[in-house]
């Protein structure tokens, strides 16, 4: 398998534009999730799903930002309008729960968006 | 709430000398904690997981770490570093039944002098 894939690696874009980040998980796996990472928070949790569905996006920053995963091999994550804080790195990740017991993830590169 | 304490932001070693990393979780259950290692520009890469059983768990590369129920603690060593591993060093806690969710500590940055 090839592997958590994102893209754009890079995205720049003018503050007020739609900024759209995708994600292709590891085939098979049933969880989903999506961190942003600064330098003034670090690593932090925006949302994840299972199969499919919404479980937590508690740590979505405002309502410029929204989620989808309209099904089990791709997901978004867009911000409309966005704004220069939130130039970050993006990171996707999957997970297969093995029922009960630890789950590893797997992380994609990145995105790495700057809005200026 | 659930959280991950890396109190050294930024470590130095010499190349060849040994290296711990500290890491302190705060969590009500038995945790399943991690190592992850960022290169400039990367995406993360396991390094190790302990998920039960032993509490001296070995990783890729060279290191390995120890789960300290008592102290709350989960800290990365390797006894001889190399000058790849200077990158930025996560450690995260899991959950039970939440899939691979984690929360991350701050990181610590390591630099390694030749």
């Amino acid at each position: 398998d090839a592997g958590v894939i994102q893209s754009p690696r890079h995205e720049v874009t003018e503050m007020g534009q739609e900024v759209t980040l995708r994600c292709k998980p590891i085939s098979g796996h049933d969880y989903l999730f999506w961190y942003r990472q600064t330098m003034m928070r670090g690593l932090e949790l925006l949302i994840y799903f299972n199969n499919n569905v919404p479980i937590d996006d508690s740590g979505m920053p405002e309502d410029r930002f929204s989620a989808k995963m309209p099904n089990a091999s791709f997901s978004t994550l867009k911000i409309q309008p966005s704004e220069p804080r939130d130039s970050a790195v993006y990171f996707c990740a999957s997970s297969l729960y093995g029922g009960g017991v630890g789950t590893e993830a797997f992380f994609g590169q990145g995105t790495r968006l700057t809005v200026v | 709430a659930q959280s991950v304490t890396q109190p050294d932001i930024h470590i130095t070693v010499s190349e060849g000398a040994s290296l711990e990393l500290r890491c302190n979780y705060s969590y009500g259950a038995t945790p399943y904690l991690f190592w992850y290692v960022q290169s400039p520009g990367q995406g993360l890469q396991l390094l190790l997981k302990y998920f039960s059983g032993d509490t001296l768990v070995q990783g890729i590369k060279g290191f390995e770490a120890e789960f300290k129920r008592s102290q709350s603690s989960f800290n990365l060593r390797k006894p001889s570093v190399h000058w790849s591993d200077a990158a930025e060093y996560f450690c995260a806690v899991g959950f039970y039944n939440q899939g691979g969710k984690l929360i991350f500590g701050q990181g610590t940055e390591l630099s390694v002098k030749p």
